[in-house]
């Protein structure tokens, strides 16, 4: 299994206040993706890393914001989470493949299930 | 705009069967596709994979075919073991997109001994 741990695994917030998911990778991988999952929608992306500094728009990205600093972690913010942004929250890896762009496949972690009140 | 359909939110196979799990995309776009499988309560664990400019790929008990006229993909899981029971999510991407992956809403299989 690909080094990839999220924190924290479980967290329950108020409507309002602001919360930072982090992502932890030991595997040197370059990119970094941030990916929610909802009943009836699958996985939905939010945000991605090509690099440090990297970043860019997902699917669904509206409300939340990320950073990375360094090439292990990867922080999605809710800067005022709001009930609809209760979900399953996953985030996942690629290393560089043919001619430096992403590798095809994104290997992901165990998750964090946030319930926004 | 779903662009990946999976429209069986389940299915239910007896062990040692055949599963054959569905999917359907509408972009003409994608070039890579991939199956993935998901247990309660962790992440999605990658399965098997396909490239556009094939029409099949195995890996023991699991094959993934692609009929790209057609936009669909389907996952063949033969001999099927009580371990394969989960969630099976197929997703897409082009290669030129960052591999943004596009999921379906996954099926729920499960086996019966």
């Amino acid at each position: 299994d690909a080094g990839i741990t999220q924190s924290p695994r479980h967290k329950v917030t108020e409507t309002g206040t602001p919360v930072t998911l982090r992502c932890h990778q030991t595997e040197n991988h370059r990119y970094m993706y941030w990916y929610r999952q909802d009943p009836g929608h699958g996985l939905r992306l939010i945000h991605y890393s090509y690099g440090v500094k990297d970043t860019d728009k997902g699917e669904v990205s509206d409300g939340y914001s990320v950073s990375r600093s360094k090439t292990e972690d990867f922080l999605l913010t809710l800067e005022s989470a709001t009930s609809s942004q209760t979900s399953v929250y996953f985030c996942a890896i690629s290393d560089e493949g043919v001619a430096g762009g992403p590798g095809e496949t994104q290997y992901f972690g165990p998750g964090t299930r946030l319930l926004v009140l | 705009d779903q662009q990946v359909k999976q429209n069986s939110p389940s299915l239910s196979v007896q062990e040692g069967r055949i599963s054959i799990l569905n999917c359907d995309y509408t972009n003409s776009m994608f070039d890579y596709f991939l199956w993935y499988k998901k247990y309660p309560a962790e992440g999605p664990t990658f399965l098997i994979s396909i490239s556009s400019i094939k029409d099949k790929n195995e890996d023991g008990r699991f094959t993934v075919f692609l009929n790209k006229s057609a936009k669909h993909l389907s996952l063949h899981i033969v001999p099927s073991q009580p371990g394969d029971s989960a969630v099976y999510f197929c997703a897409a991407s082009h290669i030129q997109g960052a591999q943004k992956l596009v999921f379906g809403q996954g099926t729920r299989l499960t086996i019966n001994p």
